[in-house]
Formats: C-alpha cells, structure tokens, sequence
C-alpha cells in the first residue's frame, strides 16, 4: 500500500506568481483534502474534494484553486500569490472505510519572497 | 465566535508519568474529534477518534475523553516514554459523512518528555 505522496518537497517563488502543488491519495483513497500549515499553528481548511467534485472549503479567497483527477490525485493551485501564503501546505488522503481518518502526505513548503 | 483551544504553551514531562492534553472549544457541534501526532517537518499522523455519542476511547497507551457538554477533550499518554515528545493536534469533524466532512484543527500542544 502506497502512502500520500507530495511534490515538489520546497518551493520558493516571488509575490505576484502562480504556483501548483501536486498529491497523489493514498490507494483506494477516493477523498483528498487540503491544508495550509503556518509556522506554529494547526493545518487550516483550504478544501476538499471527493470523486473529482469539491466537496467543502474553508475560508480561503478563490484564487485558492483546485482538481481531482480520476485516479483520485490532486492539484492546488495558488494565484497571486501573496507572502503570507508562505506556509506547508498538506494534502490528506481519506478512504471510503474510514471516518475521515486523514492519511497526510509530508508537505510542499512554500515560500514567497 | 468559533474557537478551538489547545494548551499554547509546551508541557514538559517526566519518564513514566502521565500526560494530559487539553482541547476545548465554543460554537461548534462536532459528529467526532480526532487526535494526530506531528514530528517536526512532517504531516500529521492519525492516533484517535472519539464520536459524539461516546464518552471515553483506548488504544494502547493512549486514552481519549469528550465531554459535548463542557466542549472539551482530554488526551492522555500513560507511562510515558521520551519517544512520545511531539505536537499533538487536536481536530473537530464538522460536516460530511462517512470520509468526508471538514477538519478544523487546533494549535497543538507540544510535549516534552524528560528521560
């Protein structure tokens, strides 16, 4: 069994940029979530999405983007991006077995200069 | 407004003694609360969840409580073991149903155990 997986590992871009993070879900995971983790604080809401539809967000402006692929993988995608984007952002993967037990992949860091 | 709290400030323990988490929050009916694990430079790793019907919850050496009445968790580690020193977040589930449902997370509360 394959875990959560994330690319890239660390990311540095500028203000202004556009920027795309990538999961792939756990196997057998048809539920993907997304969070963004700032130095010190718990994983906050972005959204999340479930059999390729969104499926709740939280309070993130719309240039916080995102898809689901039929193999279940994710994408975020960040516009504008702005420097208190600067955080972890973690994808989590759920299967149809659990109780949204979240699976966390290991994080893309973002920084914004 | 909508809070969740968890101890902001470390907790620092000896070998052997047990530890007690704290997680309250206000203006929230959560269906579960989950307990995760953070390491430093990692994601969250899933321990425990407690649904709002049930009042107490084991696994191994870890105990959770949810009182929905005075909107609290208490997560505790017995006969603890320096292997244990981690950030311990705490999460309400809030909508959904079966694996879906947002996740709101507190601060987390790091621990610190002393050989």
């Amino acid at each position: 069994e394959t875990g959560v997986t994330q690319s890239p590992t660390h990311l540095i871009k500028t203000r202004g940029q556009q920027v795309t993070l990538r999961c792939s879900s756990q196997s057998g995971h048809n539920t993907v979530s997304w969070y963004q983790q700032a130095l010190g604080q718990g994983p906050q809401f972005i959204f999340q999405y479930y059999r390729e539809e969104e499926n709740g967000r939280g309070n993130f402006p719309p240039r916080f983007s995102g898809l689901q692929f039929p193999n279940y993988s994710s994408e975020l995608n960040v516009n504008a991006l702005e420097l208190d984007d600067s955080a972890l952002y973690l994808c989590a993967s759920s299967g149809q077995a659990s109780y949204n037990e979240q699976f966390f992949g290991p994080g893309t860091r973002l920084t914004v200069l | 407004s909508q809070k969740i709290e968890q101890n902001s400030e470390a907790l620092n323990i000896q070998e052997g003694k047990t530890a007690t988490l704290t997680c309250n929050y206000t203006n929230y009916s959560p269906a579960y609360l989950q307990w995760y694990r953070q390491d430093p430079g990692r994601g969250p790793v899933f321990l425990l969840l407690i649904r709002e019907n049930e009042k107490e919850k084991r696994k191994e050496r870890l105990k959770v409580t949810f009182d929905t009445t005075l909107k609290q968790s208490l997560f505790h580690i017995t006969a603890s073991q320096p292997a244990d020193s981690a950030t311990y977040l705490c999460a309400l589930g809030v909508g959904g149903s079966g694996n879906t449902g947002k996740l709101i997370f507190g601060q987390g509360t790091t621990l610190q155990v002393k050989p």
